[in-house]
C-alpha cells in the first residue's frame, strides 16, 4: 500500500525565516512525486513534478528536491502570502498511473508579518 | 473560467436523500477523478474514469456511484447520504502522460 506522510503538520514562521517541509513515501514503484498548495477553501493547486531520485525544481521562493524516500520543499525569505497548507502525493507506476493520486494529511504553514 | 468546474459549491443534505455533484471540465483530459477532504484525513480517492467507458473504484468507494456521461463530464452520486458523508469533495482532471493533477473548487457537503 502506498503511503505518504508529511511533516510537521503545522508550522509558524517569521517572515524571511527559511524552512523545510518533509514528505516521506513508500510506494511500489514511484511515477511521480507532486507538490501542491492549498488556500482554505479552494481546491490544491500545481506547485511541481518530480521524476527521479536527485531532480530539483524551483519556483520564486519555493525549491522541491527529491530522494529514493522523501522529498523536500525549501523554503527561502518566505513572505504572508505564502501562508497555506502544503500537499504532497504520489503516483506509482505499477498499476497504470491512473489510479489516482495518494497524498499525505499536509502541512499547514503560517508566515507571520 | 476555471478549467475544472464543480457544481453546487455547497449543499445541505439530509439523512437518505439522494444527491449528486457535477463535474465539467474544459481541458480535454481523459482522466478525471473524485476525491473527498477530511480534516485530519487528507484527500482520499473515491473513483476515476479513464475515458467515457471506463469506471474504476478507488480507496473509499462505498455509498457513492459515478457516471461519465460525457469526455468533459463527470458526477458523483450518493444513493443514500449519511452524515459520515459529510466532507469536502474535489474533482479532478489529470494529463495522461505526466500525471499532473488539476482540481476543481470543491463542493462542501454537510449531511444533516
Amino acid at each position: 500500500e502506498d503511503q505518504v506522510t508529511q511533516s510537521p503538520e503545522a508550522l509558524r514562521l517569521q517572515e524571511g525565516e527559511s524552512s523545510s517541509l518533509n514528505c516521506s513515501y513508500t510506494v511500489s514503484g514511484l511515477r511521480g512525486l507532486f507538490w501542491y498548495r492549498q488556500d482554505p477553501g479552494k481546491g490544491p493547486e500545481f506547485l511541481f513534478t518530480l521524476y527521479s531520485a536527485g531532480e530539483e525544481k524551483e519556483k520564486e521562493r519555493l525549491k522541491a528536491t527529491l530522494t529514493k524516500k522523501e522529498s523536500f520543499l525549501h523554503i527561502t525569505a518566505p513572505k504572508p502570502e505564502d501562508s497555506a497548507t502544503y500537499l504532497c502525493a504520489v503516483q506509482a507506476s505499477i498499476g497504470g498511473g491512473a489510479d489516482g493520486l495518494t497524498f499525505g494529511k499536509g502541512t499547514h504553514l503560517i508566515i507571520q508579518p | 473560467d476555471a478549467d475544472v468546474t464543480q457544481t453546487p459549491r455547497n449543499r445541505i443534505t439530509k439523512t437518505g436523500k439522494r444527491i449528486m455533484l457535477e463535474c465539467s471540465q474544459t481541458k480535454g483530459h481523459d482522466r478525471m477523478y473524485w476525491y473527498r477532504q477530511d480534516p485530519g484525513l487528507g484527500l482520499r480517492l473515491i473513483y476515476y474514469s479513464f475515458d467515457v467507458k471506463d469506471i474504476n473504484k478507488g480507496e473509499i468507494s462505498d455509498g457513492y456511484s459515478v457516471s461519465r456521461q460525457a469526455q468533459a463530464k463527470f458526477s458523483l452520486s450518493l444513493e443514500s447520504a449519511i452524515p459520515n458523508q459529510t466532507a469536502l469533495y474535489f474533482c479532478a482532471t489529470s494529463e495522461t502522460w505526466t500525471g499532473k493533477a488539476f482540481f476543481g473548487q470543491g463542493t462542501r457537503l454537510t449531511v444533516v
